[in-house]
């Protein structure tokens, strides 16, 4: 039912940049890119989201190509903390499914 | 600020009992969804209510499972005559009453881990 495409999985040294990205060929002009991590077996926390322009908020920077059919988050520092599953959705009003998400790794 | 607040955190319950998780959302938020995930997969949507009402339950399996959310109290997830196949965490997420996007999306809970002995 997800309507995006992740890698399963990614590794990322710590300290460095992370760049997890989502495909979502099929988003129509109304639908936001919204991006959540679960960390091991916690409740999904939000990142951040956008519809068009790229966003930056303390946590990360989400880029969207001007197409809007695939889109980039940003981690830029990797901590350990950061290792989590990440999950890229695409939201029209209050249908928020997700997908398998890309397991992020960061490590030492 | 309370968040989403599930209890139990963990409960166990032998096969044919009820299970009975309860959910409460955040402080002005009416809109209440639950989610399931089995070991090593991902989140899967269940069923989405506002007060006294189910807008769409597309997620819920046919039979042993049902959802409400009263005018006064939590959500209620209930499973009856729990098999082996329902041990998961569920997740109950919260939203306002517009979900609008400005807004942070859904806000979730911590879940309850269901194990079916």
């Amino acid at each position: 039912d997800a309507k995006t495409t992740q890698p399963p999985s990614m590794d990322c040294a710590e300290g460095r940049a992370a760049n997890l990205p989502c495909n979502h060929s099929t988003i129509s002009g109304n639908e936001y890119v919204y991006w959540y991590r679960q960390i091991h077996s916690q409740g999904p926390q939000y990142i951040i989201h956008g519809l068009k322009n790229n966003e930056t908020n303390e946590m990360a920077s989400l880029i969207i190509t001007e197409d809007r059919k695939s889109s980039t988050l940003i981690l830029p520092h990797a901590t350990l903390r950061d290792t989590a599953v990440y999950y890229c959705i695409v939201v029209n009003n209050n249908d928020m499914r997700f997908g398998a998400g890309t397991r992020l790794t960061v490590k030492p | 600020n309370a968040g989403v607040m599930q209890n139990p955190r963990h409960l166990v319950r032998r096969r044919g009992q009820e299970a009975r998780l309860r959910c409460s959302p955040m402080k002005g938020h009416s809109h209440v969804y639950w989610y399931r995930q089995l070991p090593e997969e991902g989140l899967k949507f269940m069923v989405y209510l506002q007060k006294e009402n189910i807008i769409d339950e597309s997620g819920m399996p046919k039979e042993r499972f049902s959802a409400e959310f009263p005018k006064e109290g939590p959500s209620i997830l209930r499973i009856q005559q729990v098999v082996r196949g329902d041990s998961a965490a569920y997740f109950c997420a919260s939203s306002p009453e517009t979900f609008k996007h400005t807004h942070y999306g859904y806000t979730f809970g911590s879940g309850t881990r269901l194990t079916v002995v």
